[in-house]
């Protein structure tokens, strides 16, 4: 069984560009959310998608959005860069209603210039 | 709203001896609540959770935890630290994730465990 994958691992942009982050989700797993996780702070929620749609979203601006695709893999953009951006972005999957137990990958460390 | 509260920032602990790390949550229903590790450059790993079965709830790597709903506590346990045990610690609340809703995790801020010799 193949767990989350997430990639780049690290990325370092500059103020102002775009950066499209992917995740493939754990085999049978239908649901992905994504975390923004700062320096020394626990991970803050961006949004979920289930079905392909957002399912929710944390307290984050309209410039961070996300896909998924059919398979379930799903991306993250985040357009304008700010250096607050800068942080460890992870993704967890999960399957929808089993207790909200969600598998997460490794992380992107995004740095922002 | 939904939230946790990790009451230490950092703790030390001697290797073999016990391990306490303390979480108080809050919650307007009944939570799922689990604990978090994440090694330095690793994912975060499900150490154990609680969904409302047993109050004592066993996890990995000889960690348990209680939930105590009198206290709105989790605290996370071991009888003996091994240096292995040096990480992060994130106590988490989440919701059911009912259908049509999102199973957002909220984590607390984090309790860093060092294990000294």
């Amino acid at each position: 069984e193949t767990g989350v994958t997430q990639s780049p691992t690290h990325l370092i942009k500059t103020r102002g560009q775009q950066v499209t982050l992917r995740c493939s989700s754990q085999s049978g797993h239908n649901t992905v959310s994504w975390y923004q996780q700062a320096l020394g702070q626990g991970p803050q929620f961006i949004f979920q998608y289930y079905r392909e749609e957002e399912n929710g979203r944390g307290n984050f601006p309209p410039r961070f959005s996300g896909l998924q695709f059919p398979n379930y893999s799903s991306e993250l953009n985040v357009n304008a860069l700010e250096l607050d951006d800068s942080a460890l972005y992870l993704c967890a999957s999960s399957v929808r209603g089993l207790m909200a137990e969600q598998f997460f990958g490794p992380g992107t460390r995004l740095t922002v210039l | 709203a939904q939230s946790v509260t990790q009451l230490d920032s950092h703790v030390s602990v001697s290797e073999g001896t016990p391990v306490l790390l303390r979480c108080n949550y809050s919650s307007s229903y009944s939570p799922s609540l689990f604990w978090y590790v994440q090694h330095p450059n690793k994912g975060l790993q499900l150490l154990l959770k609680y969904t409302s079965a047993a109050t004592l709830v066993k996890g990995i790597n000889g960690f348990e935890a209680e939930f105590k709903k009198s206290e709105t506590s989790f605290h996370l346990t071991k009888p003996s630290a091994h240096m292995s045990d040096a990480a992060e610690y994130f106590c988490v609340v989440s919701d059911l994730g009912i259908a049509g809703t999102a199973s957002k995790l909220t984590f607390g801020t984090g309790t860093r465990l060092q294990v000294t010799l």
